[in-house]
């Protein structure tokens, strides 16, 4: 079974100041994982993902994570915050291999202060 | 346009009505995908087609759930007798590559129902 665990429902941050989101994940198999960020009223976006390779990811708009087994955990992270930023953001895991499921966190909400 | 469209964008039905959901996507992409997402929740997987098959419906939560893509391109997802619990934002999701963890999920703003 496969499940993931976005350890906090909101985080706030001042522009400019690092951002942390922190996701743990759970999987009996080797796991594809991803970040998705939505903004307001639009479709979710894919930020990054991890299938195997590097295990320090880098994605869109300056943001990466770290796959890190031993921990069970792919933490999201961006040096410094802009207000653009501000959005609900998703860990995603899946296993890797040809599947059409991929299973959501509950997402974290980040709002950045000016 | 080039992304995923979904129809119509907010639907309010009465408890028992039926309702259908379309969605659009990207052109040539294989794989389409239905998540349901719950008020405040991460999405749920529904149903995932490779071009007019339906390989997985695990996710769906009741045989009043049916969705199909005949031909390849635009999937309906049809709800049967509404209830409220079926009140949620139903998403829709294209790829160029087979399954959802070989390439991007290009997804669609969403159909918002709200079953009164």
């Amino acid at each position: 079974a496969q499940s993931v665990t976005q350890l906090d429902s909101h985080v706030s941050v001042s522009e400019g100041t690092p951002v942390l989101l922190r996701c743990n994940y759970s999987s009996s198999y080797s796991p594809s994982l991803f970040w998705y960020v939505q903004h307001p009223n639009k479709g979710l976006q894919l930020l990054l993902k991890y299938t195997s390779a590097a295990t320090l990811v880098k994605g869109i708009n300056g943001f990466e994570a770290e796959f890190k087994k031993s921990e069970t955990s792919f933490h999201l992270t961006k040096p410094s915050a802009h207000m653009s930023d501000a959005a609900e953001y998703f860990c995603v895991v899946s296993r890797r291999s040809v599947s059409g499921k991929l299973i959501f966190g509950q997402g974290t909400t980040l709002q950045v202060k000016p | 346009g080039a992304g995923v469209s979904q129809s119509p964008r907010y639907k309010v039905a009465k408890r028992g009505q039926d309702v259908a959901l379309r969605c659009d996507p990207i052109s040539g992409h294989v794989s389409l995908f239905w998540y349901q997402q719950a008020l405040g929740q991460g999405p749920e997987f529904l149903t995932y087609f490779q071009n007019e098959a339906q390989l997985d419906k695990s996710g769906l939560p009741s045989d009043r759930f049916f969705a199909e893509r005949p031909e390849g391109s635009v999937s309906t997802l049809k709800i049967q007798r509404t209830q409220q619990e079926d009140s949620a934002v139903y998403l829709c999701a294209s790829s160029s590559r087979q399954g959802a963890n070989t390439g991007e999920l290009f997804f669609g703003e969403g159909s918002r129902l709200t079953v009164l």
